[in-house]
């Protein structure tokens, strides 16, 4: 079993909806819970980051953290066509320090 | 100029070859990373160095080795290529301890036949 689990997708919503993408972990020792985004053939840049458990928004998107269920989330408002990209989920913490654990990416396309 | 860089964009290549995947930075960061991305699995770190003098398996650096030659340059050589291998492969880099917000180059696509 992979540490970190999230489901690919694809997931496909009309403009204006509301978006929401998950992942869950093994490992109790993550703080650092991030989001990347990656477009087409490009590097997956960073969302957003939060540090243990508790909300984090900016703009559009707010980032959740729930240590206790070792789940987080990306909740994603009023989805424009320019979201259309792979989303990835990523931590670090305790041994892990240094370096990211991925998740699977999650391929969201938004019509318009 | 890109901050991270990698090169060559794309590659095919035999069975058995050696080949080589370079990554150059401009960002001064310490520390840089090789993973690797396939469908349905995401990233998987291959190797990772936090410095010019440290070098560090990940979880998959079986049939990859590394070379980091100065802080801003790490090489990734698959010294007997086979298909499995087949992926896109990127370089990333940090100037974090806690690897908050990777710099990540635009990724090389391999393919082995």
């Amino acid at each position: 079993q992979k540490e970190v689990e999230q489901d690919p997708g694809p997931l496909s919503v009309p403009e204006g909806a509301i978006v929401s993408l998950n992942c869950t972990y093994s490992n109790s020792a993550f703080q650092y819970f991030m989001w990347y985004r990656q477009y087409s053939r490009k590097g997956p840049e960073l969302l957003m980051y939060t540090y243990s458990s508790g909300n984090k928004e900016d703009g559009r998107f707010t980032a959740q953290v729930d240590k206790s269920s070792k789940y987080i989330s990306l909740f994603i408002r009023d989805s424009q066509p320019s979201d259309s990209a792979t989303y990835l989920c990523a931590m670090t913490g305790g041994t892990s320090y240094g370096k990211l654990t991925f998740g699977q990416g999650t391929i969201l396309t938004v019509h318009p | 100029d890109a901050d991270v860089t990698q090169t060559p964009r794309n590659r095919i290549t035999k069975t058995g070859k050696r080949i080589m995947l370079e990554c150059s930075q401009t960002k001064g960061h310490d520390r840089m990373y090789w993973y690797r991305q396939d469908p349905g699995l995401g990233l998987r770190l291959i190797y990772y160095s936090f410095d010019v003098k440290d070098i560090n398996k990940g979880e998959i650096s079986d049939g990859y080795s590394v070379s980091r030659q100065a802080q801003a340059k790490f090489s990734l050589s698959l010294e007997s290529a086979i298909p499995n291998q087949t992926a896109l492969y990127f370089c990333a880099t940090s100037d974090d301890d806690r690897a908050l917000g990777y710099t990540f180059g635009s990724g090389t696509r391999l393919t082995v036949v």
